[in-house]
């Protein structure tokens, strides 16, 4: 079974200038999460979707952050403009269903290491 | 607003010793409390999980406790080897609009020594 794919690996970019992310969850999870990973701490979800409707996007800064699911199964991330403290490891994961009654392992991308100069 | 705490932040152990590794979270609503294991530079990846409804579980070396009362739960490593270095991280799940969602901990880094 292939495993949740993330495009770039790695990034660099200057403050201000835009960014996005791609992901590919594992075919059939229903629910796509992304987390940001800042050294040193644990994932933070930043937005959760089941199909293509967002569920929780309560930590999302939504003055810059935006995330999106069109189909219900690729997602990609955008941080526009990116402020230095958005360096950080941005993590995908996906689960096949995320509610009470499903399972709810959650499967982890490589991750992109984003870095705001 | 849901928080999971975790300790120690590192933890230092010589080969074949035990290690325990603590959390306690602030949602009584979390029914669900993965371990995950992050090795450097790489993607975190479950290494056990517990119900609400079970107290204990154990896979080979290494085990997991919930005390649902307390609002606690520990991960437990016998035997430990060298490639079990490695930064832990504990969650806890509470539902959100119907969900479940992950709150992690902020790692614990454990270094086994030969």
């Amino acid at each position: 079974e292939a495993g949740v794919a993330q495009s770039p690996r790695y990034k660099i970019i200057e403050k201000r200038q835009s960014v996005a992310f791609w992901c590919n969850p594992i075919s059939g999870h229903a629910t796509l999460y992304w987390y940001q990973q800042i050294l040193g701490q644990g994932p933070k979800l930043l937005i959760q979707f089941q199909n293509n409707g967002v569920v929780d996007d309560s930590q999302l800064p939504k003055d810059r952050f935006s995330a999106e699911r069109l189909k219900g199964v690729d997602s990609t991330l955008k941080i526009q403009p990116a402020k230095l403290e958005d360096s950080a490891v941005y993590l995908c994961a996906s689960s096949l269903k995320g509610g009470l009654a499903g399972n709810n392992e959650q499967f982890f991308g490589p991750g992109t290491r984003l870095t705001v100069l | 607003g849901e928080n999971v705490e975790q300790h120690p932040s590192t933890l230092s152990v010589q080969e074949g010793d035990s290690a325990v590794i603590k959390c306690t979270y602030s949602d009584s609503a979390s029914n669900y409390f993965p371990w995950y294991k992050q090795e450097l530079g790489k993607r975190p990846q479950l290494i056990i999980d517990i119900r609400s409804n079970v107290g204990e579980k154990k896979d080979q070396r290494i085990a997991v406790t919930l005390n649902k009362t307390a609002k606690h739960f520990s991960l437990h490593i016998t035997e430990t080897q060298p490639e079990d270095s490695a930064v832990y991280f504990c969650a806890a799940s509470p539902l959100s609009g119907g969900y479940n969602k992950l709150i992690f901990g902020a790692g614990t880094r454990l270094a086994v020594h030969p």
